[in-house]
């Protein structure tokens, strides 16, 4: 059963829009929440993250939402580069686990 | 900065071969983690450690095992390779548990 859900494979953004990518979690427990952004041939590397604690969080062109009653978080890039283009995983943990549990990710291109 | 290294970066196997990913990471982090990267399935975590002397399964650990003897290392052992061991592994450490930092990956394929 997937914890943690990203439901659109991939994305496509004109440079200078918004980008949002959504994720959706199952476990009620998850209370931290992440983005990690990877390009290819390389490790994924952390974005931003939020605690459950807090409804938004923001760090330049990068802010993330999100709705706990609805298990809902997203980011959004504002404004979208041509470097932003690469796969973007949602990640989730929790202060009784001890792993963080990734969603399959979503590819975002960014077109000139 | 070296962070987390891995090594090899590719590798070649033959079904039924053994071979050992090597990891090791210099920010004193305690916890440390083995994900691979199938196409289109994300990262599934195999196994991880929140200390030395301590490991435990992650979501697909079947065909792999573990040691932390170190803080540093934390190498993760492939026995008689299958061709669905083919993917991308990625090591990572933590200092909390929560925000992860990963390795530039070891591409496997078994064949």
């Amino acid at each position: 059963d997937q914890q943690v859900k990203q439901n659109s494979p991939s994305l496509s953004v004109q440079e200078g829009r918004i980008s949002i990518l959504n994720c959706d979690y199952t476990n009620s427990m998850f209370d931290y929440f992440l983005w990690y952004k990877k390009y290819p041939a390389e490790g994924p590397t952390f974005l931003i993250s939020i605690s459950s604690i807090k409804d938004k969080n923001e760090d330049g062109r990068f802010t993330v939402f999100l709705n706990k009653s609805a298990k809902h978080l997203s980011l959004h890039i504002v404004p979208s580069q041509p470097g932003d283009s690469a796969v973007y995983f949602c990640a989730a943990s929790a202060a009784s686990y001890d792993k963080v549990i990734f969603g399959p990710g979503t590819s975002l291109s960014v077109i000139p | 900065n070296a962070g987390v290294t891995q090594t090899p970066k590719f590798r070649i196997l033959k079904i039924g071969q053994s071979m050992t990913l090597q990891c090791t990471q210099d920010m004193n982090h305690n916890y440390m983690y083995w994900y691979r990267q199938d196409p289109g399935m994300g990262l599934k975590l195999i196994y991880y450690s929140v200390g030395a002397g301590i490991t435990d399964k992650g979501e697909v650990p079947n065909g792999y095992n573990v040691s932390r003897s170190t803080t540093e290392d934390f190498p993760l052992r492939l026995e008689l390779a299958a061709p669905s061991q083919t993917s991308v592994y990625f090591c990572a450490s933590s200092a909390t548990g929560n925000t992860i930092y990963f390795g530039e990956g070891s591409w496997l394929t078994v064949v």
